[in-house]
């Protein structure tokens, strides 16, 4: 199985809105809703922020509505709307590959300008 | 609050097993609605799956890792397992233990150590 396609770096000025993009194939993001995305902030444990491609977990802590998720085809999109400094981090999407496997994204450092 | 805590050796030599230990603290690890999983992220590099593990002992591992992956749970000490064998510099990682909540419940890692660095060289 081959590693989600994520753009190495993305970054916007805050109060902005981004998009990061997750490709994969029609063998994991393009059949399974079960696509997440991770924040990883350095030397923090990473965080859940979106599931089932759009859902956002309210446990172990909220997530702001700020964090979105969508799916067309094989790709899966996270949008940060309304930038802020903390929102700066590493993000990683993942997706079910199917007979239990797990595939995620190479990552996309996002710096908030 | 669900924790997990890594733990173990942050050296290990060429050729040798990597033995990794996660406590898992605020929560049940027999509960029927996880599974228990490892996740390693190389330097520079991005995160993978390594496998996953259920309570009462099913194991799903990375099909690229399955011929040196074991993983084990013993819930007296609330504690699940990982032993990567033949170790090569390429295992080189942070390595994090997770919940797996595995597909039917949502599909995703929803909570997770904070990772341990582990280095392969002689």
């Amino acid at each position: 199985q081959s590693a989600l396609t994520q753009p190495p770096s993305a970054s916007g000025s805050p109060g902005q809105s981004v998009t990061i993009s997750c490709t994969g194939t029609s063998s994991d993001v393009g059949i399974y809703n079960y696509v997440s995305w991770y924040q990883l902030h350095p030397g923090k444990a990473p965080k859940l922020i979106i599931y089932e491609v759009s859902k956002r977990p309210s446990w172990p802590s909220g997530v702001p509505d700020r964090f979105s998720g969508s799916k067309s085809g094989n790709t899966a999109s996270l949008t940060v709307s309304g930038l802020q400094a903390e929102d700066e981090a590493d993000y990683y999407c993942s997706s079910y590959a199917g007979t239990n496997n797990w595939v995620f994204g190479g990552g996309t450092k996002l710096t908030v300008l | 609050q669900l924790q997990l805590q890594e733990s173990g050796p942050g050296l290990v030599k060429p050729s040798e097993t990597l033995s990794l230990t996660c406590t898992v603290s605020g929560g049940s690890i027999s509960s029927s609605s996880n599974y228990w999983g490892w996740i390693r992220q190389p330097p520079g590099k991005g995160l993978e799956w390594i496998g996953s593990i259920y309570y009462e002992g099913n194991t799903y591992y990375n099909p690229s890792l399955k011929s040196r992956v074991t993983m084990s749970v013993d819930m007296s000490r609330t504690q699940f397992s990982l032993r990567l064998n033949s170790v090569t510099a390429a295992d080189t990682a942070v390595y994090y233990c997770a919940r797996h909540v595995p597909t039917n419940y949502g599909g995703n890692f929803n909570s997770w150590g904070q990772g341990t660095l582990v280095t392969v060289s002689s």
